[in-house]
């Protein structure tokens, strides 16, 4: 079935420090991809997505990229900041096909002053 | 209110008893879902609703766990014989039409099963 590999946490980050988190996909049809994050004591949110190849979904400072040749949706920020430490969770889902979302493990991101 | 609300935030039960976690999701919503999400975990997909049917119920684990959402509103999710292993946090989200991937989350309903 659908499945999303995303790079294990914790990640410890100094304010304004590069973030990238992997995240790859296994689907078989032509899925749509979603970061969702979720900060300490909130619901997920979504954060950006992508609905076809070479698409790039962007909120935030947030930047994501629908790689179809190599099966990644990595997420990445030029400057993190300390309201950027949350959870962040790479999703899947074939909306022609009715599925629900399927997520990653998640990843949490821990920014440091 | 303005989101996805449940109810209630924590529970604590003990092995065998019967369970309801409720969801009030955002007016106007017709799509309602729900997870389950272990420690470590992502959300795990249990089912969902399209207005009072459960169009995909895929993902319960069991006969133990039942859904029902009887007026396309308010849902609740309920688990019969409790085990340990139930112990989770119980995701609700709904949106505003089928298949858009933008579902608005509540913050969980926790359960402990002692």
């Amino acid at each position: 079935g659908d499945s999303v590999t995303q790079m294990e946490g914790p990640v410890t980050l100094s304010e304004e420090a590069f973030l990238t988190i992997n995240c790859t996909y296994t689907a078989t049809g032509y899925p749509s991809l979603f970061w969702y994050v979720q900060y300490p004591g909130e619901g997920l949110q979504l954060l950006l997505k992508a609905t076809k190849a070479d698409d790039k979904g962007s909120n935030k400072g947030f930047e994501a990229t629908y790689r179809k040749e190599t099966t990644s949706f990595h997420l990445e920020k030029g400057s993190v900041q300390v309201s950027d430490s949350a959870v962040y969770f790479c999703a899947l889902s074939d909306l022609t096909g009715n599925t629900p979302l399927v997520f990653g493990k998640g990843t949490r991101l821990s920014v440091i002053a | 209110g303005a989101g996805v609300s449940q109810t209630p935030s924590n529970k604590v039960t003990e092995k065998g008893k019967y369970v309801e976690l409720r969801c009030d999701p955002i007016s106007g919503h017709t799509a309602l879902y729900w997870y389950r999400q272990s420690l470590g975990q992502g959300p795990e997909f249990l089912i969902y609703f399209q207005g009072t049917g459960a169009a995909d119920d895929s993902g319960l684990p069991n006969d133990r766990f039942f859904a029902v959402r009887p007026e396309g509103s308010v849902s609740t999710l309920k688990i019969q014989r409790t085990e340990r292993g139930d112990s989770a946090v119980y995701l609700c989200a709904s949106s505003e039409l089928l298949n858009t991937g933008e579902l608005f989350f509540g913050e969980g309903s926790r359960l402990t099963v002692l």
